[in-house]
């Protein structure tokens, strides 16, 4: 069975600055799908970033870069400039063949200003 | 385009008792999922539709929790009766027909249940 590892319960970011958001994920299928979401306090996800486990190039949208290690099984998500706006839980999940997401455990951020 | 709906956004009631969420995805996707979050962990997957069929419940208990789809557009799940440890947030999301693994999902704001 697929599993994601998010080892990372709470970060703490100064304003302005960037951080990285861990995750590794275990899997034997070749094909696979990584994604990042954010859930702010008021509870809905919303998609940040999206990984091919065949792309050559690693995923970017706007603040948002997803460092792919795919030898060692990492999609670590990189919030550069960060604002308190940022401040959430992030949630790392995998989709196989079988379409379901299977998500991590979170990972709180906290941004001060 | 409307988002997906959910309602209602929060449930009080007791042990014993049975409940019932609605969901209303985004128009023209066919997939329909229900999560649910407990707090302090990820969502899981309780069951997922494809219009109105049933593809995955393997995670639904299904003693207590049933969902339905039967236009294939909106969905009910209910949990009869309904435990302590039912309390939790339930997430829905629509998604696009199409196997690409790239296809996001588009979750809703949740009802949070909790369960006295």
């Amino acid at each position: 069975a697929q599993k994601i590892t998010q080892t990372q319960p709470g970060m703490f970011v100064q304003e302005k600055e960037a951080v990285t958001l861990d995750c590794t994920y275990d899997t034997s299928d070749p094909s696979y799908g990584l994604f990042w979401y954010k859930q702010p306090s008021s509870g809905e996800m919303i998609f940040l970033i999206y990984q091919g486990s065949y792309d050559q190039q690693n995923a970017t949208e706007g603040r948002y870069s997803l460092n792919f290690q795919k030898a060692r099984k990492s999609a670590n998500l990189v919030i550069s400039a960060s604002q308190l706006g940022d401040s959430a839980m992030y949630f790392c999940a995998m989709r196989l063949n079988d379409y379901k997401l299977s998500f991590g455990a979170g990972t709180t951020v906290t941004v001060r200003a | 385009e409307a988002g997906v709906a959910q309602s209602p956004r929060y449930k009080i009631i007791e042990k014993r008792q049975s409940v019932a969420f609605w969901c209303n995805p985004i128009s023209g996707h066919a997939t329909l999922y229900w999560y649910q979050q407990i707090l302090g962990q990820g969502p899981k997957l309780l069951i997922q539709f494809q219009n109105n069929g049933v593809v995955d419940d393997s995670q639904l208990p299904k003693d207590r929790f049933s969902a339905e789809r039967l236009k294939g557009v909106d969905s009910t799940l209910k949990i009869q009766p309904a435990k302590l440890e039912d309390s939790a947030v339930y997430l829905c999301a629509s998604g696009r027909r199409g196997k690409a693994l790239s296809n996001e999902q588009f979750f809703g704001p949740g009802t949070r249940l909790t369960v006295l």
